[in-house]
């Protein structure tokens, strides 16, 4: 599959517990976005990075949330300390460098739920 | 205020043409976008038009933007029950960063 891989699909954390989500981009695309998707809510950005340099985190909170996206290896979205507030879809999606109208690829979502 | 919005659910019959419609704030946008996303799945973008643009068909799709208005439908003809997902209707300056997403039109196509 050379689409925008992420895992896991649906994960179950407790509160306080750590969450993980990784995200390999399209084979060819060294631009990856994380996108929140709430119940009812569009698409809320949250961060947006290249390989090893976060380009643009102005969605992301400022505290227990962390992204990264290493030389090697997928983007890992961290978010430490859940929260029942984190219960949501998580998409990531990659692009390769914008040009003109330029496209998003989008994997089919992280769920993540917080008891 | 949400700088996208629309409409949460639309009920079409099969056959029948649907119109899903979008506003938006942001004047300076370049481009914007009609996204599908079908259960379970991830965003596909389904078709986009520059701002300079007031109609674009591709197929039983037609895209209308009122620029002056800040309003974009969507027109899907001959719906059919594979239709049925939620489109997303976005809009950006060019950069993939700065994408905006409103919340997303259901549509369900009853047989």
């Amino acid at each position: 599959n050379a689409g925008v891989m992420q895992n896991p699909r649906h994960l179950v954390r407790r509160r306080g517990q750590e969450a993980r989500l990784r995200c390999s981009p399209m084979k060819g695309h060294s631009h990856v976005y994380w996108y929140r998707q709430l119940p009812e809510e569009g698409l809320k950005f949250m961060v947006y990075l290249q390989k090893e340099n976060i380009i643009d985190e102005s969605g992301m909170p400022k505290e227990r949330f962390s992204a990264e996206f290493p030389k090697e290896g997928p983007s890992i979205l961290r978010i430490q300390q859940v929260v029942r507030g984190d219960s949501a879809a998580y998409f990531c999606a990659s692009s390769p460098p914008p040009r003109g109208a330029g496209e998003l690829f989008f994997g089919e979502g992280s769920r993540l739920t917080v008891l | 205020g949400e700088d996208v919005e629309q409409s949460l659910f639309l009920s079409v019959r099969e056959g029948d043409s649907s119109v899903i419609n979008c506003t938006y704030t942001d004047s300076s946008s370049t481009y914007l976008y009609w996204y599908k996303q079908e259960p379970g799945a991830g965003l596909q973008l389904l078709t986009y038009i520059f701002s300079n643009m007031d109609m674009k068909q591709d197929q039983r799709l037609t895209v209308l933007l009122n620029k002056k208005d800040k309003h974009l439908s969507l027109r899907i003809a001959d719906t059919q029950t594979g239709d049925s997902a939620i489109y997303f209707c976005a809009e950006s300056m060019g950069n993939n960063n700065d994408m905006r997403f409103g919340a997303g039109t259901r549509l369900t196509v009853k047989p």
